[in-house]
């Protein structure tokens, strides 16, 4: 079973960037499957981030992508997050999941969230 | 952009009863990009059907999916009080790639 753990801080200030490290364990990283981030403001829905293959290529959300840069360590296992030129909005936990490209376009396996506060 | 709506907004049900939740898509989707998943207060969301009526690893039969084109329902057959959770729709278009989801119908007692 794999297994996701976000890590990374949790106050963050105003026009500043958020950066968040996604660590996957009892698998590999580097099969058939897409890694994701999604976030979810205190009290709201969910919303969709990004995702990054293995070999590196990235989708994004078209909402965010001016400001959101994915990315992978195979070596270690990690997949980050940086999210800049925060406002109050960008305030939700974040996600990190799995996309088991083998049975389909879904999140399969999550992360337990961290909750990110953009506030001075 | 695909846009998903679910209803009812909220599910006011009893455990043993049987719940039946709707998602619509905007316009016409393929089922095998369609899943649902139950969220619990603190706690990630997890799935429960993926192409729109297979049951993820480990999920009761009680839960089903089942719909297509524009329309689809997730049925909980008989309530039980781990049940009582906001429940997520969710679509992936290819063109451009992009994950929705839906706002969420919230079960409680």
């Amino acid at each position: 079973q794999v297994q996701l753990q976000e890590s990374g801080p949790r106050l963050v200030k105003p026009s500043g960037t958020l950066s968040l490290t996604c660590a996957v364990s009892g698998g590999s990283i580097s099969i058939h499957d897409w890694w994701s981030w999604v976030r979810q403001p205190p009290g709201k829905g969910l919303e969709w981030i990004g995702e990054i293959f293995h070999s590196g290529s990235t989708n994004y959300n078209p909402s965010l992508k001016s400001r959101v840069t994915i990315s992978i360590d195979k070596s270690t296992k990690q997949f980050s997050l940086n999210l800049n030129s925060l406002t109050a909005a960008d305030t939700a936990v974040y996600y990190c999941a799995r996309i088991p490209l083998s049975s389909g376009w879904y999140l399969d396996n999550w992360g337990q969230g961290t909750l990110v506060t953009v506030s001075s | 952009e695909i846009v998903l709506t679910q209803s009812p907004g909220t599910l006011s049900l009893s455990p043993g009863e049987r719940a039946t939740l709707s998602c619509r898509a905007s316009q016409s989707v393929s089922s095998n990009y369609l899943a649902w998943y139950q969220q619990k207060p603190g706690q990630a969301p997890r799935v429960l059907i993926y192409g729109a009526s297979r049951r993820a690893t480990g999920i009761s039969d009680r839960f089903s999916g089942s719909g297509s084109g524009t329309d689809f329902t997730l049925t909980i057959s008989r309530l039980e009080p781990e049940d009582f959770a906001v429940y997520y729709c969710q679509h992936y278009g290819s063109s451009p790639p992009l994950f929705t989801f839906g706002p969420g119908t919230k079960v409680d007692i």
